[in-house]
């Protein structure tokens, strides 16, 4: 069983939806990482975090540190918000970080 | 300068052959990550390099191997390619050890035929 799991692997959604991605682990955590990769490759840090909730334009994430979940939402989604969605766990301690296989989200126009 | 540069954005290499990729880290960031992701896989942790010292190592042979340079650049040697060494190669900087402040680059895509 992999450390970090996300779901759903893919996920396609009209403009406009809600969008709910998940992120389950299963180790000891200092920080949970949101992280957007577009077709080229780069990678584009969302969000950091390691309790509650934080918010950027309509990004909204989420973790639970007992249950060790996390979510990320997007309100109002966007052709443009078309992107694999990874979830990336440090954990304390460590140099490394552990990531999920992605969310694959597309939204269609 | 900001943000993280990698070079070259894509590269083809013959099995057997040897490859160096390189990363320009953020100005500030003395800490830099390499991973490599395979089609459909998440990043997978190579090393990392903090002050030119190697600061932790994932599950990968010795023909990876590492520098990083007095200005906090870094480059990724892999000898004796193989196919399965087919991958974006991802290069993230940090301005301390504890990985506040990640910052990727867009990655080399590494072809081995």
């Amino acid at each position: 069983k992999n450390e970090v799991e996300q779901s759903p692997q893919n996920l396609t959604a009209q403009e406009g939806e809600f969008i709910t991605i998940n992120c389950s682990y299963s180790v000891g955590i200092s920080a949970l990482h949101w992280l957007q990769q577009h077709p080229g490759g780069g990678i584009v840090s969302l969000f950091m975090l390691s309790s509650g909730k934080k918010k950027h334009g309509r990004l909204i994430a989420t973790i639970n540190i007992q249950e060790k979940h996390s979510s990320l939402h997007i309100t109002a989604s966007h052709p443009r918000d078309s992107a694999v969605y990874i979830c990336a766990v440090g954990k304390g301690g460590s140099e490394k970080l552990v990531f999920g296989k992605g969310t694959k989200l597309t939204v269609n126009p | 300068e900001t943000g993280v540069t990698q070079s070259p954005t894509h590269l083809i290499k013959t099995r057997g052959q040897q490859v160096t990729l390189r990363c320009s880290s953020q100005s500030g960031h003395n800490t830099v990550s390499w991973y490599q992701q395979a089609l459909g896989q998440g990043p997978q942790f190579i090393f990392q390099y903090y002050r030119e010292e190697e600061n932790g190592r994932g599950n990968f042979p010795p023909r990876f191997s590492g520098l990083q340079f007095p200005n906090y650049s870094s480059e990724l040697n892999v000898n004796a390619l193989e196919l399965d060494d087919s991958a974006l190669y991802l290069c993230a900087s940090s301005p301390r050890q504890d990985l506040y402040g990640y910052t990727f680059g867009s990655g080399t895509r590494l072809t081995v035929v």
